[in-house]
């Protein structure tokens, strides 16, 4: 099946490096994907890795993917006030005839001080 | 170049009434597709349209629901006698490629559809 799961909440000290997990399901998945959504506003596309790499980095943003066990990982290193916002994975799986976008529930980045 | 364009953002309708939301993909772009994103939740996929053709509706509600996207125009979402579970935002998205390739997905800002 079509599962996405991620946790829910992560709070963090500025400055401190944040972790946000993903699990997904199908192994199908070319590409994975991590969008930032910020209060009120849509989805903007952050990064994301093709499926035969192990880690992708991009300035402050590093992405493991561990294919054996279906889990991402979104590295944010230094962060900062800025980067409060929800933070969706999602996957392409063939069986969406890779058009279609399967979301997670969002993980709730918050940072203070 | 400007982003994927969505209007109304804020859409407030009865019970009953109609409700169309509208979806102008970037340039260059002939893929469309539409997102529900319920509060406290996700996205989920509703359908995707290239120019003049659905290609897939499987995350579509079988009634009240439509989705065009002409020759000439916006992508239009068309929900019928609305009711309140359909309050929502509904997001609109586009990419230059189909299944082949990366299908990076740029997103509009959204509809907020209340209903009363």
């Amino acid at each position: 099946g079509e599962d996405v799961e991620q946790s829910l909440f992560l709070s963090v000290r500025e400055g401190d490096s944040s972790v946000i997990n993903c699990t997904y399901t199908d192994s199908s998945s070319t590409y994975l994907y991590w969008y930032k959504q910020e209060p009120g506003a849509g989805l903007q596309l952050l990064t994301y890795i093709f499926s035969n790499m192990d880690m992708k980095q991009d300035q402050r943003l590093t992405v493991l993917l561990n294919k054996k066990d279906k889990h991402l990982s979104l590295r944010i290193a230094d962060t900062q006030t800025g980067d409060s916002a929800i933070y969706f994975c999602a996957e392409s799986p063939v069986s969406g005839g890779y058009n279609k976008l399967i979301f997670g529930a969002g993980t709730r980045l918050a940072v203070h001080p | 170049n400007a982003g994927v364009m969505q209007n109304p953002r804020h859409l407030v309708r009865r019970r009953g009434q109609e409700a169309r939301l509208r979806c102008s993909p970037m340039k260059g772009h002939s893929h469309v597709y539409w997102y529900r994103q319920l509060p406290e939740e996700g996205l989920k996929f509703m359908v995707y349209l290239q120019k003049e053709n659905i290609i897939d509706e499987s995350g579509m509600p079988k009634e009240r629901f439509s989705a065009e996207f002409p020759k000439e125009g916006p992508s239009i979402l068309r929900i019928q006698q609305v009711v309140r579970g359909d309050s929502a935002a509904y997001f609109c998205a586009s990419s230059r490629t189909g299944t082949s390739g990366n299908n990076e997905q740029f997103f509009g800002p959204g509809t907020r559809l209340t209903v009363l």
